[in-house]
């Protein structure tokens, strides 16, 4: 079975660096084929996805943020850890960690199969 | 990458069929077939009902099914019950990113 998990501050000031954790299991992130993204959902609910990192250890992020985004994993512990630095209010969201689709031989790393209940982060003075 | 976009809102009665548009760019809908779609409850996590523009993973009903034609997708629920109603989005993956859709709030009249 499984299962991934967002952990995190739920409330950080502008300027700071925002860190967040996924904790995973039931699939190893050494095993080929295996992939976590971040994914963002603001209140307004509009969707964005943030950063990969692949079983390789290759790492992609959004074009749009990847001056600010940092993705790493710890296989031993199964977790990702994702940093977004220079917080502002419009960084406001629900932070999703999401595993990619994997059927058989099938695999894609485009798809999100498995999603961790997500966690909310507010960005306040 | 700009967000795909979608209607905000499509509904139906019990039985009937909507029809979900996601519009987007030669450079990603029209560019491959790694199209999928996303259901969403209320204060839950996005669920897998569509992937690669029309295949379903097991244990989505086939009431649910995906077509494209050129930059545009279409998700299409059929024999419309109250539980699908719920949010809906598409993405697409291109160039190693994805793009998620505006999003499209289904209601079941």
């Amino acid at each position: 079975q499984v299962t991934l998990r967002e952990s995190g501050p739920a409330l950080v000031k502008p300027t700071q660096t925002l860190t967040l954790t996924c904790t995973f299991s039931g699939f190893s992130l050494s095993t080929s084929r295996m992939c976590v993204s971040w994914i963002r959902q603001t209140p307004g609910k509009a969707l964005e996805w943030l950063a990969r990192i692949d079983w390789d250890d290759a790492k992609y992020y959004s074009t749009s943020l990847k001056t600010r985004l940092t993705i790493s994993k710890d296989t031993s512990k199964n977790q990702v850890v994702l940093t977004l630095t220079n917080m502002d209010p419009v960084d406001t969201a629900t932070y999703y960690c999401a595993r990619n689709y994997v059927s058989g031989s099938y695999y894609n790393v485009g798809y999100f199969q498995y999603w961790g209940q997500g966690t909310l982060v507010t960005v306040s003075s | 990458q700009s967000a795909l976009t979608q209607p905000p809102s499509a509904s139906g009665s019990p039985g009937q069929s909507v029809t979900i548009s996601c519009t987007g760019t030669s450079s990603d809908v029209g560019g491959n077939n790694f199209v999928s779609w996303y259901q969403q409850y209320p204060g839950k996590a996005p669920k897998l009902m569509i992937f690669e523009v029309s295949k379903r993973p097991s244990g989505v009903p086939d009431r649910f099914s995906g077509s494209k034609s050129g930059n545009t997708a279409s998700l299409t629920v059929s024999g419309l019950q109250a539980e699908d109603e719920a949010d809906y989005y598409c993405s697409s993956y291109a160039g190693s990113n994805s793009v998620f859709g505006t999003g499209t709030k289904v209601t079941v009249l």
